[in-house]
């Protein structure tokens, strides 16, 4: 089956410090992938997305995420956090094929910065 | 320019009732998709719509439905509300069917 596996419930860093928010997926073939951020009460915002190319992908806000076929993982990245990183993301892949848009989302993980 | 547009953003209703959700696409987008995040979840894909038309639909019953009009926006439908039907639905739209999704904010549907 078909499935996203972000592996840390929460991940906490101190303001200043490199973050790294772990993915990894189980999709057949060459899919999209994607993170998005969503802050309380709000809907999802779009930070990146690879479809090929280059492993490194950079995204809003200084984020960037790193492709690893190898290990299918997309992890994300930020060099030194904020502490208004805060919030919750989730990694997406889009399966190939089928012209459709259909995304499929991990559980998410809560970044919590510490000033 | 518009993003996403949701309504209601919050709606309460009992079980065994219905219920309608409104989107609003963002400007030049033709592609509608629904998605359900439970509480603690990531959002699971509901169905889409493109042409007006129901294309592609995820594992949910027939009790979710849906409709897109000539001007791209969008209706989801419950039927027989049940209580774990409670969660926060998310409409987003793209400009083809494989472009990039851009969400709404969401309505949080409660079910008591």
């Amino acid at each position: 089956a078909q499935s996203v596996a972000q592996p840390e419930d929460q991940v906490n860093v101190a303001e200043g410090n490199p973050l790294t928010v772990k993915c990894t997926y189980s999709v057949s073939g060459n899919p999209y992938l994607f993170w998005y951020v969503q802050y309380p009460n709000r809907g999802l915002q779009f930070l990146l997305k690879y479809i090929t190319g280059d492993n490194l992908v950079k995204g809003s806000y200084g984020f960037e995420a790193e492709f690893n076929k190898s290990q299918t993982s997309f992890h994300l990245k930020k060099p030194s956090a904020l502490v208004s990183d805060s919030a919750l993301y989730f990694c997406a892949v889009r399966p190939p094929g089928g012209g459709y848009n259909k995304l499929i989302f991990g559980a998410g993980t809560r970044l919590a910065v510490h000033p | 320019d518009a993003g996403v547009t949701q309504s209601p953003t919050h709606l309460i209703k009992t079980r065994g009732q219905q219920v309608t959700l409104r989107c609003s696409p963002k400007s030049g987008h033709d592609t509608v998709s629904w998605y359900q995040q439970a509480l603690g979840q990531g959002p699971q894909f509901i169905f889409q719509y493109y042409e007006e038309e129901e294309r592609q639909r995820g594992n949910f019953p027939d009790r979710f439905s849906g409709h897109q009009f000539p001007n791209y926006s969008s209706e989801l439908n419950v039927n027989a509300l049940l209580l774990g039907d409670s969660a926060l639905y998310l409409c987003a739209s793209s400009q083809d069917r494989v472009g990039s999704e851009y969400f709404g904010a969401g309505t949080r549907l409660s079910v008591l």
